[in-house]
């Protein structure tokens, strides 16, 4: 299974980020799928997940209290791909950001998309 | 400020053993399991432990994971140049219902 994501690097302050990934190899069901950014030479942060469930079912979406208010994550089944939305960026959104597959028998992040730069700047 | 305390470097000389500690508090590490990640600059992070001391696929057995408490660790032995890298502990937190991380510990081979 590979991951692969795709979306604007380079926003205004104020814009909106949008991220795609797409799933290769494998399907959706059964897993949760994560967006989780690190801002350059720091740690990550876990931004939410929506959970795809058996029979084309969706879960959740969960998302970290700290940027709710701004994100969606949302999943396209028919594309086997999910989603990144956050609204009304600023400076301290500049990160890498990284689509990741959460394995719940591992209950861990076990694949990961090549990240994606974003840099807001006006 | 990261909620999981990892230090933020790490060192030894080849062939060594080197642990890197992560402490937690009840909600994340003490009532969940814990998980590494090894990542080179320019590349995402790599699972390297899973639920607290298993290894997937491919990881060398030199890694090896353990808990206790509300605090993990993980040991490399027998460290090799390639070991240089940063690496991340990570757990569930049931209080924030969030995903955690620690800062990051940047592993030098000397």
């Amino acid at each position: 299974v590979r991951l692969q994501q795709w979306g604007a690097g380079l926003l205004k302050p104020s814009e909106t980020l949008s991220l795609t990934c797409g799933v290769y190899g494998g399907s959706l069901s059964g897993f949760h799928w994560s967006w989780i950014r690190q801002p350059p030479g720091k740690g990550l942060e876990w931004i939410g997940e929506v959970n795809a469930l058996g029979g084309g079912g969706i879960g959740g979406p969960n998302y970290n209290p700290s940027l709710k208010s701004r994100v969606t994550i949302s999943v396209d089944t028919s594309k086997n791909q999910f989603s990144l939305r956050l609204s009304s960026v600023t400076a301290a959104d500049t990160a890498v950001y990284y689509c990741a597959r959460g394995d719940l028998i591992m209950d861990a992040f076990d694949i990961w998309g090549q990240g994606t730069m974003v840099t807001v700047s006006s | 400020q990261s909620v999981l305390t990892q230090p933020p470097s790490a060192s030894g000389t080849p062939g060594q053993r080197v642990t890197i500690s992560c402490s937690g508090s009840s909600s994340n590490i003490g009532s969940n399991t814990v998980n590494w990640y090894q990542q080179f600059p320019g590349t995402a992070p790599k699972l390297l432990i899973y639920i607290n001391s298993q290894r997937p696929s491919g990881v060398p057995d030199r890694f090896s994971g353990s808990k206790s408490g509300t605090s993990a660790s993980l040991a490399i032995s027998g460290l090799q140049s390639e070991d240089e890298a940063d690496y991340y502990c990570a757990a569930w937190d049931d209080s924030q219902n969030v995903w955690v991380f620690g800062g990051g510990t940047k592993l030098t081979v000397l």
